[in-house]
């Protein structure tokens, strides 16, 4: 069964220190998504992307973040210089339309420290 | 500004029924979505609910509301491997899953 998949499973950082999280979404799919989930609380929506460009993004997705497509398969979310409150689970998902199920991947740990 | 509410943590017995409500407030409405979350693991699907009325899939139901903003997903003949965390989610006029904070649903033997 296709699946999402995301490294690495956990990313220890240090404060100021860049990161760039790594997913590979479903072939076929065209929207696709990073969400972040502080331990213990709701997911919460950071960024839309279709057809090569941003669509949506939230409050969260400040000038810190930024997503990429590099090659036809992996989506990337940088963050440029981390802080203590990046720290949580961020999930990256993807969509085969705009209003369909969405597959999480299994998500990335990140810890700054 | 957009809401969800759902119950913040739910206890039911092996092999019962449970309900799990969720209330919304969002700018558009393009369906309703519930999500399963086990501790440690990635949200995974449930069910959507696009237009008014029940949904059933298995042992799980949805239904809808829209005139009321309200929806709902019922569980049966629960089992200890459905104890997780169960987030509704509202598809808005960005067609951005907004989501509730969860419920978390533990079962006892």
């Amino acid at each position: 069964e296709p699946e999402v998949t995301q490294t690495p499973s956990h990313q220890v950082t240090q404060m100021g220190q860049e990161v760039i999280l790594r997913c590979v979404p479903i072939s076929n799919h065209l929207y696709f998504y990073w969400y972040r989930q502080i331990l213990g609380q709701k997911v919460e929506f950071l960024v839309s992307f279709y057809n090569n460009e941003i669509s949506e993004k939230s409050e969260i997705f400040d000038d810190q973040f930024s997503v990429e497509r590099p090659d036809g398969s992996n989506f990337t979310l940088k963050i440029r210089s981390t802080k203590l409150e990046d720290s949580a689970m961020y999930f990256c998902a993807s969509e085969e339309g705009g209003n369909t199920e969405a597959f999480f991947g299994q998500g990335t740990r990140l810890t700054v420290v | 500004g957009q809401s969800l509410e759902q119950p913040s943590e739910v206890t039911a017995v092996e092999g019962a029924i449970v309900q799990i409500n969720c209330t919304y407030q969002t700018s558009g409405f393009y369906g309703l979505s519930w999500y399963q979350q086990h501790d440690g693991g990635a949200p995974t699907f449930l069910s959507y609910n696009g237009l008014d009325g029940l949904e059933e899939t298995g042992r799980f139901s949805s239904f809808l509301s829209r005139s009321d903003s309200y929806g709902y997903l019922l569980l049966q003949e629960l089992q200890m491997k459905d104890s997780a965390s169960y987030f509704c989610a509202v598809r808005d006029s960005n067609y951005q899953l907004i989501w509730g904070a969860g419920t978390k649903l533990i079962i006892k033997p």
